[in-house]
């Protein structure tokens, strides 16, 4: 079965950290782009960083630039987001999502994790 | 703000043709995705590219695109239907993604 499983969100202080994990499983990782989505309580989707299958492409929505770092490790079938400098803007639910078509004029997301919840606070 | 505009809510007869829209300039050099969110649920994708579904995807649900506006359309609405539907494309820049703010389908 294929299958993407988000881990590592929590409860932090603003200005601290939090590492995300993605766990793909039921295909070859290593052949997709893969990305991440979030989604503000009660508010609507917004992507937040996407990778090229051998990490050497990296982009990232401007309201995380300079803070999240995207990275995968395709021995371990992972894809991680790590959040420095977070801000209670970015509390939400962080999607792990896989780039199933990747082309010149689309590209979409066909799996989609089941969320993990971060929230920044004091 | 979102560069890609949808209406916030749209409303159909179970078993009517609803079209939902979503307007954008990037949408006149790149296609839309479509994605379907139900309440405490991850998104699923409808559709993508020129009007191709993902298998297990209903037939009643096409795509299409005219100048800046991609749409949507369920023929024959159904109550599973209901759900929040949102419209993706790349933005201007070409390398990055942008959602459409979402519209909240109510199958009456």
């Amino acid at each position: 079965e294929v299958q993407l499983v988000e881990s590592g969100g929590g409860l932090v202080q603003p200005g601290g950290s939090l590492r995300l994990s993605c766990a793909a499983s039921g295909f070859t990782f290593s052949s997709y782009w893969m990305s991440w989505v979030r989604q503000a309580p009660g508010k609507g989707l917004e992507w937040v960083a996407y990778i090229k299958q051998d990490g050497s492409e990296k982009y990232y929505v401007d309201s995380v630039k300079g803070r999240f770092t995207i990275s995968r490790d395709n021995a371990k079938n992972s894809l991680y987001l790590q959040m420095n400098s977070l801000r209670a803007e970015d509390t939400a639910v962080y999607y792990c999502a896989r780039v199933g078509w990747w082309e010149l004029l689309y590209v979409a997301f066909d799996i989609w994790g089941q969320g993990t919840m971060v929230t920044v606070s004091s | 703000s979102s560069e890609l505009t949808q209406d916030p809510a749209v409303s159909v007869a179970l078993g009517q043709t609803v079209r939902i829209t979503c307007q954008g300039d990037s949408l006149r050099s790149c296609y839309a995705s479509w994605y379907q969110q139900k309440p405490g649920q991850a998104p699923v994708l409808v559709i993508y590219g020129k009007n191709n579904r993902p298998s297990g995807i209903p037939d009643r649900f096409s795509g299409s695109s005219s100048g800046n506006t991609a749409s949507l359309t369920i023929t024959g609405a159904q109550g599973e239907d209901e759900a929040d539907y949102y419209c993706k494309s790349r933005d201007r820049s070409g390398n990055h993604l942008v959602f459409g703010g979402g519209s909240k389908l109510t199958v009456l």
